[in-house]
């Protein structure tokens, strides 16, 4: 059954440091998003992708994000300069249809921020 | 800023009891509803997507329902299994985008 890919599993990273996280998604989904889950918060939307443009952003992915599909299987987050409040789990998850679409989530990077 | 609940917030089955939790959502611009599982290490796992009024929707021994004019969904489960043990999460998604807003789930466990 396909599924969606994430690495790393688990990220440490350098307050002020550039980190890049990668997705693969399912392959002939046409819709990407990108969720990040603090540690006891609820699941916060980020972005969603199609068509090889940001089709709608939350008010949290701001500058410092960008999300890029450099070839035809991957979807990368990019946080330019990394906060403490970064700390997150960050999942990618693909989806065939928009709005209606079941979303396949991929199984999640841990971001840790010193 | 959309508020979607979902209640109660854990729950404590035995094994063969049923059981329901609810998820509430604004009742206007109202666009989908996405149910997920989510195993503890595991990815969430896609369980409905409710969409009309009056909704209901049932694989194997979950079944959810929609009522969009109150604003709140209803996911049941007969006869719990140790395997349904997991967090439930709702998320609403309104006629303006595709910004999926969840709720804080129901982390169900199922006693043996």
């Amino acid at each position: 059954e396909p599924e969606v890919t994430q690495t790393p599993s688990h990220q440490v990273t350098q307050m002020g440091q550039e980190v890049i996280l990668r997705c693969v998604p399912i392959s002939n989904h046409l819709y990407f998003y990108w969720y990040r889950q603090i540690l006891g918060q609820k699941v916060e939307f980020l972005v969603s992708f199609y068509n090889n443009e940001i089709s709608e952003k939350s008010e949290i992915f701001d500058d410092q994000f960008s999300v890029e599909r450099p070839d035809g299987s991957n979807f990368t987050l990019k946080i330019r300069s990394t906060k403490l409040e970064d700390s997150a789990m960050y999942f990618c998850a693909s989806s065939g249809l928009a709005g209606v679409g079941e979303q396949f989530f991929g199984p999640g990077t841990r971001l840790t921020v010193l | 800023i959309l508020n979607v609940e979902q209640s109660p917030q854990s729950l404590h089955v035995q094994e063969g009891d049923s059981t329901n939790f609810t998820c509430s959502f604004p009742s206007s611009n109202f666009y989908a509803l996405h149910w997920y599982r989510w195993e503890t290490a595991k990815s969430p796992e896609a369980l409905f997507v409710m969409t009309l009024n009056g909704d209901e929707k049932k694989k194997g021994r979950i079944s959810a329902t929609l009522n969009t004019k109150e604003g709140y969904s209803y996911l049941y489960i007969k006869g719990s299994q140790p395997e349904d043990s997991a967090t439930y999460l709702c998320a609403f998604l309104n006629n303006a985008g595709n910004m999926l807003t969840f709720g804080g789930g129901t982390r169900l466990m199922v006693k043996p």
